[in-house]
């Protein structure tokens, strides 16, 4: 089936710029997404860009897309530690459902 | 807007009862709901999908008859989990699509569910 992989944890300072990283193996991805969780809590989605787009920003969030090696980035500028959460990538494909990575736990320290 | 709540947040039953869990799109309606199921500190899987009026689609490896799901409306969604053991527990999440808005999964709270 199709797989999608992320690194599990991710350390920064409040005020860096985060970036999590994201690969996936399904070529006929339609739409890739970044969706947060909190502690307990179900998912948000943060922002999601269509297979046919390099970059998209919003606000704090930079999300690039490199289609050619299946690679998808998500840049959280002047972290905060309300970002502490977990991040997940996931790729919508052929069958119109998604597909999740693990999760990427960033921890932001003051 | 996009809002959807689930009902309740968390469970705890003893083994053999049945536990039924509702999924709701507060200010939409949902063509189509997802059922999901994430053990901790692990993704999301996708159990089920389910359009409104019709039989829901399980994936492969999901047992339909354990785990009961309606979409009688366009805003509600329940999954029963029948004759809960304790490998059950989990934590249970919906997600509900509107018909336009394709591209775009809105999830609720999730609801843990703990099997004695």
């Amino acid at each position: 089936g199709e797989d999608v992989e992320q690194s599990l944890f991710l350390s920064v300072r409040e005020g860096d710029s985060s970036v999590i990283n994201c690969t996936y193996t399904d070529s006929s991805s339609t739409y890739l997404y970044w969706y947060k969780q909190e502690p307990g809590a179900g998912l948000q989605l943060l922002t999601y860009i269509f297979s046919n787009m390099d970059m998209k920003q919003d606000q704090r969030l930079t999300v690039l897309l490199n289609k050619k090696d299946k690679h998808l980035s998500l840049r959280i500028a002047d972290t905060q530690t309300g970002d502490s959460a977990i991040y997940f990538c996931a790729e919508k494909g052929g069958y119109s459902t998604l597909t999740f990575g693990k999760g990427t736990m960033l921890l932001v320290s003051p | 807007g996009a809002v959807v709540s689930q009902h309740p947040s968390w469970v705890i039953c003893k083994s053999g009862t049945s536990v039924k869990i509702e999924c709701r799109s507060l200010d939409f309606q949902a063509t189509t709901m997802f059922w999901y199921r994430q053990f901790p500190k692990q993704s999301l899987m996708l159990m089920a999908t389910s359009n409104e009026g019709s039989k829901a689609t399980y994936e492969q490896g999901v047992e339909k008859d354990k785990f009961l799901i309606n979409h009688a409306s366009l805003t509600l969604s329940t999954l029963t989990v029948t004759s809960a053991h304790p490998e059950d527990s989990s934590f249970y999440i919906c997600s509900a699509r509107t018909g336009i808005e394709q591209e775009t999964q809105y999830f609720g709270p999730g609801t843990r569910l703990l099997v004695l």
